[in-house]
């Protein structure tokens, strides 16, 4: 079983839509959690971290389910700019300190 | 404040061949990371350096990968030989802290194509 697993899409959604990415972990030890963004031949780049709490940056909104091992995104008013692969990344502690990345979901958004 | 430099941006080797790409960090930062992306996955961890130890080298190929980070800055990722299945992007990332809480701020990556 991967560490971090992500439906890999693609996901086409037309302009203004809602959209929700989902990520499964296997460690419970896992202390830390993000979601990076990649756009097409690109270096990825941080997106926002994810709290237990649930946490929002915009049209953004991060979930954390630590009892089903589960992270959520959810994009609100998609737009043309969004299209791009969105990776779900943790920190799994198993005497690494480094961050472990899912397979990322890729997102089109159409006009 | 600069990124995360690499070079080179692009590199075609046929299989056997050596080849070495090389990365410097942000200014600052003591952890270097050099991860492995293969075309339509996720950046995979090869090795990890605090400052200029190796905090983690569990998934890097050591009979043909090796990595260095001298002085604690610059680091240097060498293949040899080369494999087919070693065409991927190679991408160096840094980050203040080692502890995996932290963003980790990527470079653009070296391109690699091995045939």
């Amino acid at each position: 079983r991967k560490e971090v697993e992500q439906d890999p899409g693609p996901f086409n959604v037309p302009e203004g839509a809602t959209v929700a990415f989902n990520c499964t972990y296997s460690n419970s030890a896992s202390q830390s959690f993000f979601w990076y963004r990649q756009d097409c031949r690109k270096e990825p780049k941080l997106l926002m971290s994810v709290y237990s709490s649930g946490n929002e940056d915009g049209r953004f909104t991060a979930q954390l389910n630590r009892a089903s091992q589960y992270i959520s995104l959810l994009i609100r008013d998609s737009k043309l700019s969004d299209s791009a692969t969105y990776l779900c990344v943790v920190n799994i502690v198993t005497g690494r300190r480094a961050l472990t990345f899912g397979s990322g979901t890729r997102l089109q958004v159409q006009p | 404040e600069a990124g995360v430099a690499q070079s080179p941006r692009y590199k075609i080797i046929e299989k056997r061949q050596s080849v070495a790409f090389w990365c410097n960090p942000i200014s600052g930062h003591a952890t270097l990371y050099w991860y492995q992306q293969i075309l339509g996955q996720g950046p995979k961890l090869l090795i990890q350096f605090q400052n200029n130890g190796v905090v983690d080298d569990s998934q890097l190929p050591k009979d043909r990968f090796s990595a260095e980070r001298l002085k604690g800055v610059d680091s240097t990722l060498k293949i040899q030989p080369a494999k087919l299945e070693d065409s991927a992007v190679y991408l160096c990332a840094s980050s203040s802290l080692g502890t995996g809480d932290t963003e980790a701020f990527f470079g653009q990556g070296t391109r690699l194509t091995v045939v």
